[in-house]
């Protein structure tokens, strides 16, 4: 079945810098990729999504890479504020309705 | 307007009891599932269903029994709770393959 590895697991970055976060799928018959936030104590949320006819996607001060040869997205946010704090999930769609998540990356944000 | 909904947002029980929560969204969407959080905030996916049909069982033990009257409803029986269930339980729901999934706020389970 689908693999979904995540990294790092944590990341910690100063207000206003950039953050990364990558992720590598198994299934190559995977082609929706979406990306979650997930507050404290909160539910995951949808933050961007990309489908695999696209290589990037950006919405404001996020953007998303994906390189389908190398089975691999990443998560870009630029200008991080503390409010960007939160864990993040990649999420992969190999087969029918099932979405497999990453492990998560906890981003901490220091003012 | 809750599109996904689920209850009770806390449940604390002992061990060896039955215990159910139920789900419902108002989007109209196909699929619901049940994700299974623990305390890494590892997201697993534990059910699929699409119109009322079970799609995806990922083998979950079968002491957790999913129900779907209909395809806006999506509720999750759990016999004889182990100290290991502890974890919090998402419903979301989606419109069809290869889109957003939207979540519930989340039933977190407690087995003492």
């Amino acid at each position: 079945g689908e693999n979904v590895e995540q990294h790092p697991s944590t990341l910690s970055v100063q207000e206003g810098d950039s953050a990364v976060i990558k992720c590598t799928y198994s299934d190559s018959a995977s082609n929706y990729f979406p990306w979650y936030k997930q507050e404290l104590g909160k539910r995951p949320q949808l933050i961007i999504d990309i489908r695999s006819n696209v290589g990037e996607k950006k919405d404001q001060r996020i953007a998303v890479t994906l390189n389908k040869t190398a089975k691999h997205f990443s998560l870009h946010i630029t200008e991080t504020q503390p409010e960007d704090s939160a864990v993040y999930f990649c999420a992969a769609i190999p087969g029918f309705q099932k979405l497999v998540f990453g492990t998560g990356t906890r981003l901490l944000v220091s003012p | 307007d809750t599109a996904v909904s689920q209850t009770p947002k806390y449940l604390v029980t002992q061990m060896g009891n039955d215990k159910s929560i139920k789900c419902e969204q108002n989007l109209g969407h196909d699929t619901m599932y049940w994700y299974k959080q623990d305390s890494k905030k590892f997201l697993k996916i534990m059910f699929s269903y699409n119109n009322k049909e079970l799609i995806i069982n990922e083998t979950v033990p079968n002491r957790f029994s999913p129900k779907s009257p209909d395809k806006a409803h999506l509720n999750l029986h759990i016999n004889s709770l182990e100290l290991g269930d502890s974890a919090v339980y998402f419903c979301a729901s989606s419109p069809g393959h290869n889109t957003e999934a939207f979540f519930g706020q989340g039933t977190r389970l407690t087995v003492v």
